[in-house]
């Protein structure tokens, strides 16, 4: 079946330590993935991502990486900061029929403390 | 600036009441989805659209409808609301293509059926 979900439903971590968000997904087929980041009242904003052909990917603070064997993805966030509470939501896109379809995780919620 | 506009934050409707949300997007996307998001259940997929007058069920469409009359509005549609409606329901839109696409999402309308 198709299904992508989270180890852990809330994280927290201090201010400048390092944030590891883990996610497993269960559809071989799926050839992209997309970490999402949703803060209080607002929808989900783009974070990074990462396709099926790579196993790692870094941006601003921020890596991803994608262990195909084991069906898993990773986001680590470098230095923490209080700017990054919010829940963090993986996706996985299915190209089907001319069209991506994105599944969603059931999110982790990151609380980041002084 | 790319902008998916949903065209109420917060909603309180009657069950029993025809209900209509509207999203709007400014960056010719082709595709277009309707998720519900409730906690412990992340987002799931109500509908979507990969072009004018073509619509998709997704994971959850009972009790929903959809149109996509213009390319630039993707509307749902409670046809009789009931309680366990009551949600938030988030709008997207992406490019049509198979790798490299992300989502862009609009802020969210919150529905309460009373």
């Amino acid at each position: 079946g198709e299904s992508v979900g989270l180890h852990l439903p809330t994280l927290s971590v201090q201010e400048g330590d390092n944030s590891i968000i883990n996610c497993a997904y269960s559809n071989s087929a799926s050839d992209y993935f997309i970490w999402y980041k949703q803060e209080s009242g607002k929808g989900p904003q783009f974070i990074i991502d990462i396709r099926s052909n790579m196993d790692k990917r870094q941006g601003q603070r921020v890596t991803v990486l994608l262990n195909k064997t084991v069906k898993h993805l990773s986001l680590q966030i470098a230095a923490t900061q209080p700017g990054d509470s919010a829940v963090y939501f993986c996706a996985e896109i299915l190209f089907s029929g001319g069209y991506n379809k994105l599944i969603f995780g059931a999110g982790t919620r990151l609380a980041v403390h002084p | 600036d790319v902008k998916v506009t949903q065209s109420s934050r917060y909603l309180v409707k009657r069950t029993g009441e025809k209900v209509f949300l509207e999203c709007v997007q400014d960056m010719d996307h082709e595709n277009m989805f309707w998720y519900r998001q409730d906690p412990g259940l992340g987002l799931r997929l109500i509908y979507f659209s990969y072009d004018v007058k073509m619509k998709e069920k997704g994971d959850i469409p009972e009790g929903y409808s959809v149109s996509r009359e213009k390319k630039e509005r993707f509307s749902l549609i409670l046809e009789s609301a009931s309680t366990n409606q009551t949600s938030m329901y988030l709008c997207a839109s992406s490019p049509r293509g198979r790798l490299g696409t992300e989502a862009f999402f609009g802020q969210g309308t919150r529905l309460t059926v009373v």
